[in-house]
């Protein structure tokens, strides 16, 4: 079992550009969340998917940010547009079911800078 | 809203010596998780603790959870030099998904 795979690791965008996050859950998982850390803060909710179904975007901003988890392939967090306060870490998590009952399994991230 | 809040925010200890970690919360949860942080890295699943439960352990690590007083302790016993990181706790309310972080305590074990 590979883990939660977040991918690009690092990601360098200028302003205006968009930036796409990839995360594939945990084999068997089919609940995924998606939180940001700016620097030296903790984690701070975005969004929660089921497989094509937004469940949560509360802590999404309401502009220029989107996620989806489609039927085949990995959960993708857009981001369009950016500026330099979208520079953060990005985190993706996933579990096995969404009543908070089970461990929330976390990737390494994508550290996203906006020049 | 429900926010964890970890205390103390900075901790150095000398390695061998225990670390104590507390976390307070507002809400009735499902369960309690702690997680650990190395710098610039991602996030390592410590423990899970459910609300029915008062106390775990793994390794090194015990976690107490007193759910009348909203708080949960992490204790890293024998501390090592690799504990050096930061540690969050993360709380998932009764009936929902969400898990709400604290903004850590960060942890230095001098060697």
């Amino acid at each position: 079992n590979a883990g939660v795979m977040q991918n690009p690791r690092h990601l360098v965008r200028r302003r205006g550009q968009e930036a796409r996050l990839r995360c594939s859950p945990m084999k068997g998982h089919s609940h995924v969340y998606w939180y940001r850390q700016l620097p030296e803060e903790g984690l701070k909710f975005m969004v929660y998917l089921q497989k094509e179904n937004i469940i949560d975007e509360s802590g999404m901003p309401k502009e220029r940010f989107s996620a989806e988890f489609p039927k085949e392939g990995p959960s993708i967090l857009r981001i369009q547009q950016v500026v330099r306060g979208d520079s953060a870490a990005y985190f993706c998590a996933s579990s096995q079911t969404g009543d908070g009952g089970t461990e929330a399994f976390f990737g390494q991230g994508t550290r996203l800078t906006v020049v | 809203s429900q926010q964890g809040e970890e205390d103390p925010q900075a901790l150095s200890i000398q390695e061998g010596e225990n670390a104590t970690m507390n976390c307070s919360y507002k809400t009735s949860i499902n369960n309690l998780q702690w997680y650990r942080q190395n710098s610039g890295r991602g996030l390592v699943h410590l423990i899970l603790i459910r609300s029915n439960e008062r106390e775990k352990h793994s390794g090194r690590l015990r976690v107490t959870l007193d759910t009348s007083k909203k708080s949960s302790s992490l204790l890293i016993t024998a501390s090592r030099a690799a504990d050096t990181a930061s540690y969050f706790c993360a709380t998932a309310s009764s009936g929902t998904y969400k898990y709400i972080f604290g903004t850590g305590t960060r942890l230095k074990v001098l060697a």
